[in-house]
């Protein structure tokens, strides 16, 4: 069994450019959820997917941001014509909501740094 | 609106000594859960422990143990006998229920403790 997989690891992208992130969330995990850490702060909430429905953005989620889970499995996480404040780390993370509870297991992030 | 504080920005102890995390919240919820998650250098955040607020037994895992006060809406996480291992950043963390089984379930993160143990 493997955890929440994200991809890149690293990316250093010029500003202006597009970039997107990859994550493969837990196998038999319906929600998955991306949020973004900036040096020194807590992971912030940007937006939640139930099986292949968006069904939360955060308002930090600018029109440059878009994610997708086409299928219910693996989800992308898109940012356009990137700018220096997008520099952070992205996370995602998944869950299975089940009787006792929903535990949000994350993963190892994938670090954006725009120059 | 949530709210979760870790006032302890950096703590450092000597190994093999004990160390106390807080945590204090804010909700208006009377059903909510809380977490504790480990981010070492790799970035990973690691679950240590959902608790939810209606369960306020303290709870032991090996050197780990937590403290939820709900008269004072704390949630301390104590490492007993620490070792170079535990140096992490540990984030609290506050969720609230969903208003469906669809909803959603973020979390509010505190700013987190960087704790480093000295060899």
């Amino acid at each position: 069994d493997t955890g929440v997989s994200q991809n890149p690891r690293h990316k250093i992208t010029k500003r202006g450019q597009n970039v997107t992130f990859r994550c493969d969330p837990i196998s038999e995990h319906n929600r998955l959820y991306w949020y973004r850490q900036t040096l020194g702060q807590g992971p912030e909430f940007l937006t939640y997917f139930q099986n292949e429905a968006q069904l939360e953005k955060s308002r930090l989620l600018s029109d440059r941001f878009s994610a997708e889970r086409p299928k219910g499995s693996f989800s992308t996480l898109e940012i356009q014509r990137t700018e220096q404040g997008d520099s952070a780390m992205y996370l995602c993370a998944s869950s299975h909501r089940d009787i006792s509870g929903n535990t949000i297991y994350f993963g190892e992030g994938s670090w954006l740094t725009v120059v | 609106a949530q709210k979760v504080t870790q006032a302890q920005t950096e703590i450092s102890v000597v190994e093999k000594e004990d160390v106390t995390l807080d945590c204090v919240y804010e909700t208006r919820d009377t059903t909510y859960y809380l977490f504790w998650y480990k981010q070492p250098p790799s970035g990973e955040l690691v679950f240590l422990i959902r608790r939810n607020s209606f369960d306020e037994q303290n709870e032991i895992s090996g050197r780990y143990s937590w403290n939820f006060q709900k008269s004072t809406s704390s949630f301390n996480f104590t490492i007993t006998a620490s070792q170079v291992v535990d140096s992490a950043v540990y984030f609290c963390a506050l969720s609230e229920p969903p208003i469906s089984n669809f909803g959603n379930e973020k979390l509010t993160f505190g700013t987190g403790t960087r704790l480093t143990i000295i060899p």
